[in-house]
């Protein structure tokens, strides 16, 4: 069975840069698998980032990027804030109308 | 602007049929080529895609919930709905309902509603 995998928790300085990464189990992520990403902070609704790999959702700023990275796709954080502590999760498209959840890493921002 | 809202009981007994439904207001749901989804995070957890309904009434869910799934459509309320069956403490969730343009990624998104199911 597939797994998405996701570094489980991250540090970062604030004004610093941070690359989360959202690979397979087996196989490489391409732009095939439409990746997404969305930051997710205890008892809010999920805010949606990213998608189809490096595409802003609106209102995103542009401080948050979004790249295949090797054989993941990749969220780059870049001059991060306090704000910016959450925890951020990718999603693939599995084909045949199937999504999956990567199982999130804790952004902390100190 | 389009906002989704999750309503339902917050409380079901194990074996029992858990149905929740998410309001959408400042769009329809019968907006073409547009996917409604359910996604839950149990406690502590990640979060775990469910299923979705395409505004045309068909249905894709995860293949372990399939059997037990059912995400419908209510355009006269600009609503959709989730029941999941044989509910068991496993299926305690804080369940979002979420709607985009393409069932690859989600646009918008509910608050969140938690379940608890316990006798």
């Amino acid at each position: 069975q597939t797994v998405v995998t996701q570094e489980p928790s991250f540090s970062v300085s604030p004004g610093g840069t941070v690359t989360l990464t959202c690979g397979l189990s087996s196989g490489s992520v391409s732009s095939n698998y439409y990746p997404s990403w969305y930051q997710h902070t205890p008892g809010q609704a999920p805010r949606t980032l990213m998608y189809t790999t490096d595409t802003r959702s609106s209102g995103v700023p542009d401080r948050f990027s979004g790249s295949i990275l090797g054989n993941k796709a990749a969220l780059t954080i870049t001059g991060a804030q306090v704000d910016d502590e959450s925890v951020y999760y990718c999603l693939l498209y599995m084909g045949g109308g199937f999504v999956l959840f990567g199982g999130g890493t804790k952004l902390t921002v100190l | 602007q389009v906002q989704l809202q999750e309503s339902g009981p917050g409380l079901v007994k194990p074996s029992q049929t858990l149905s929740l439904t998410c309001t959408v207001s400042g769009f329809s749901v019968y907006t073409a080529n547009y996917y409604w989804s359910w996604i839950r995070q149990h406690p502590g957890r990640g979060l775990e895609w469910i299923g979705y309904i395409y505004y045309s009434g068909i249905t894709y869910y995860k293949p372990s919930l399939q059997s037990l799934a059912t995400i419908s459509l209510d355009t006269s309320k600009n609503q959709f709905s989730l029941k999941l069956a044989s509910v068991t403490a496993a299926d305690t969730a804080v369940y979002y309902c979420a709607g985009g343009r393409s069932s690859s990624w989600f646009d918008y998104w509910g608050q969140g509603t938690l379940v608890t199911v316990s006798s």
